[in-house]
């Protein structure tokens, strides 16, 4: 079975700080990660994804995610914070290479103050 | 781009009637998922299909049922509904065959049941 859990259900900055959003993973087999955003009243967006290539993962927005198998994490950071970033993040971790079914985390809220 | 299309956008519907949901996936994917989204909750996995076949099954009722057409577009049947059946339903797709790991959510179906 696979798991995540993001840790803080709600995070605030300040506009221009960092941006650091947590999530721990658990999988019997090598995971493949993701990281989603949902603006309010829409979907999911994709910011970016782990699929065993580079640790360091690069995505939309400024955000970018280090993949840590010894610490079992995958945290989200964006070195200097928007107002257009608040929303909803969602940590997910995808069964049989991504192709299957996302477990989603309970998602963390962050408010950007200005 | 194309995205996801998903019908209706909204949907209220009263107890024990039945609802259809339709998902239109990006040209050319492979693969639909159905998410269902409780209030103030983490997406949860229902059904997927891969080339109009049933690939993973997880916490859907069995009041519900779903399947992929022959234009890959998908349904999902939800009868005698029930209050706690409200929530944001999404439909995401993917192309298996390619081996991407990447699954595209529609902007999901905010069924209501009173």
């Amino acid at each position: 079975a696979q798991s995540v859990t993001q840790l803080g259900s709600h995070v605030s900055v300040s506009e221009g700080a960092l941006v650091l959003l947590r999530c721990n993973y658990s999988s019997s087999v090598p995971p493949y990660l993701f990281w989603y955003v949902q603006y309010p009243n829409q979907g999911l967006q994709l910011l970016l994804k782990y699929t065993s290539a580079a640790t360091l993962v690069k995505g939309i927005n400024g955000f970018e995610a280090e993949f840590k198998k010894s610490e079992t994490s995958f945290h989200l950071t964006k070195p200097s914070a928007h107002m257009s970033d608040a929303a909803e993040y969602f940590c997910a971790v995808g069964a049989n290479f991504g192709n299957e079914k996302l477990t989603f985390g309970t998602g963390t809220r962050l408010t950007i103050i200005p | 781009a194309a995205g996801v299309i998903q019908s209706p956008r909204h949907l209220i519907k009263e107890k024990r009637e039945t609802a259809t949901l339709k998902c239109y996936p990006i040209p050319r994917h492979d693969t639909v998922y159905w998410y269902q989204q409780g209030p103030g909750q983490d997406p949860q996995f229902l059904i997927s299909f891969y080339e109009k076949m049933q690939s993973d099954k997880g916490s859907i009722p069995d009041r519900f049922s779903a399947q992929q057409f022959s234009d890959y577009h998908s349904e999902l049947n939800m009868s005698s509904l029930e209050l706690g059946d409200s929530a944001l339903y999404f439909c995401a797709s993917s192309l298996r065959q390619a081996g991407s790991y990447e699954q595209y959510f529609g902007p999901g179906t905010r069924l209501t049941v009173t």
